[in-house]
């Protein structure tokens, strides 16, 4: 399984834009790239995923490398509701579905 | 639509004892998928259910078992419980491979405490 590299943990204010990176060197050319999150005492819940392009939904964007070996997930406005674990994740859709998740990075806002 | 529900929300068990949870999938999915995440840890992914087969598995012992049913719920078993074995059980469902859409919605988890 490709693997995924993320900074243990980070912080941002409350308010601000928070960017999550995750380094994927080894990703293949059918990896999608996910993200997912864990909020305390629940199950981990979808962000968003891409491909290669750019990605924007109501929760977050997505930008990936030109390269494909890096990514950023990137949270506009950080309300204290984002502190969670976040998963960055690859998943070749083709061959597979399952999830495989690292440590993540664990998010602290700062009110 | 009650998105994933896993059953019981809390379980104490003995060692040596065998435990099984339940999961229901969010409507319309037929791909159940079990983990294990210890405290502070990712979730561990044990097996994934397609069909009513184990499609994939995780490095897990064969004391780890499941089962999925017509309906698409599926159980987890484990027997012979281990300390070790204290966790937090997610059940995730989706949609097969192939499906352009592939979020996975999980359950809130059942916390299982061997002693």
């Amino acid at each position: 399984d490709a693997k995924t590299t993320q900074p243990n943990s980070m912080e941002s204010n409350e308010e601000e834009p928070v960017h999550l990176p995750c380094n994927h060197s080894t990703i293949s050319g059918t990896d999608y790239i996910h993200w997912y999150r864990q909020l305390p005492s629940q199950g981990p819940e979808y962000v968003i995923h891409g491909l290669t392009s750019n990605v924007n939904n109501r929760m977050a964007s997505l930008a990936i490398a030109e390269d494909r070996k890096s990514s950023t997930l990137i949270l506009h406005r950080a309300t204290l509701r984002d502190a969670a674990v976040y998963y960055c994740i690859l998943r070749d859709l083709n061959r597979d579905d399952k999830i495989i998740f690292g440590k993540g990075t664990r998010l602290h806002i700062l009110p | 639509d009650a998105g994933v529900t896993q059953s019981p929300t809390h379980l104490i068990k003995t060692r040596g004892q065998q435990v099984t949870l339940r999961c229901s999938p969010k409507s319309g999915h037929d791909t159940v998928s079990w983990y294990q995440q210890a405290l502070g840890q990712g979730p561990q992914f044990i097996f994934q259910y397609y069909e009513e087969e184990e499609r994939q598995r995780g490095n897990f012992p064969d004391r780890f078992s499941g089962h999925q049913f017509p309906n698409y719920s599926s159980e987890l078993n484990v027997n012979a419980l281990l300390l070790g074995d204290s966790a937090l059980y997610l059940c995730a469902s989706s949609l097969g491979i192939g499906h352009l859409n592939t979020e996975a919605f999980f359950g809130q988890g059942t916390r299982l405490t061997v002693v």
